[in-house]
């Protein structure tokens, strides 16, 4: 079945890391997001893409970059982790146009900054 | 840009009776608002969605409704089982932006 994988499922690492999160799918969407969840807060978007030369912003960018690779990868980086980055990430796909827009979700990726 | 306010944050309900979760969003330009239930230990995943030129759409036990005058939309789960058990989120999205402002999710508990 066409899904969103992304790797690692769960990382540690030390605050002033450079860390990857990564991110491919099969669904042949075009357009890719990264989200962070947070307890009490929901989901809250840090970087999407519409295509391989479409980068933009999202609500809380700071601190994150990412790289589209190919329509099928969407990779985000911590530049130098801190411990307020501990957070349970997302990538999500979209079939809009083609479809309403409605989202599908990666398996996640729990990252702990210590 | 969007804001999306969800309410109630928890919510238990006995095995068998309706839960109803609401949500506000700010954005008058936003026509698209999916639900997505997200089980413990997993992804979310889209239960339902409506567009802003409906006011109503059911899905056998669930159903959404939407009041674009208010700008308010709810999620109504009748004849609940324990598998209903999960955080909801509801979610707003305006035109061909189509990125989605997600509420805060609802924890809801179906007591056996």
């Amino acid at each position: 079945d066409a899904d969103v994988t992304q790797t690692p499922r769960n990382r540690i690492t030390k605050t002033g890391k450079r860390i990857m999160l990564e991110c491919s799918q099969t669904k042949g969407h075009d357009r890719m997001y990264w989200y962070r969840q947070d307890p009490g807060l929901g989901l809250r978007l840090i970087y999407y893409s519409f295509d391989v030369k479409d980068i933009n912003k999202g609500e809380i960018s700071d601190g994150y970059s990412v790289s589209r690779q190919a329509q099928a990868k969407f990779s985000l980086s911590l530049e130098s982790a801190i411990p307020n980055q501990t957070a349970l990430y997302f990538c999500a796909t979209s079939d809009f146009p083609k479809g309403q827009g409605g989202y599908t979700f990666g398996s996640g990726t729990r990252l702990t900054v210590v | 840009g969007e804001n999306v306010e969800q309410h109630p944050s928890t919510l238990s309900v006995q095995e068998g009776d309706s839960a109803v979760i609401k949500c506000t969003y700010s954005d008058s330009a936003s026509n698209y608002f999916p639900w997505y239930k997200q089980e413990l230990g997993k992804r979310p995943q889209l239960i339902i969605d409506i567009r802003s030129n409906v006011g109503e759409k059911k899905d056998q036990r669930i159903a959404v409704t939407l009041n674009k005058t208010a700008k308010h939309f709810s999620l109504h789960i009748t004849e609940t089982q324990p598998e209903d058990s999960a955080v909801y989120f509801c979610a707003a999205s305006e035109g061909s932006a189509r990125q989605l402002t997600f509420g805060s999710g609802t924890q809801l508990t179906v007591l056996p």
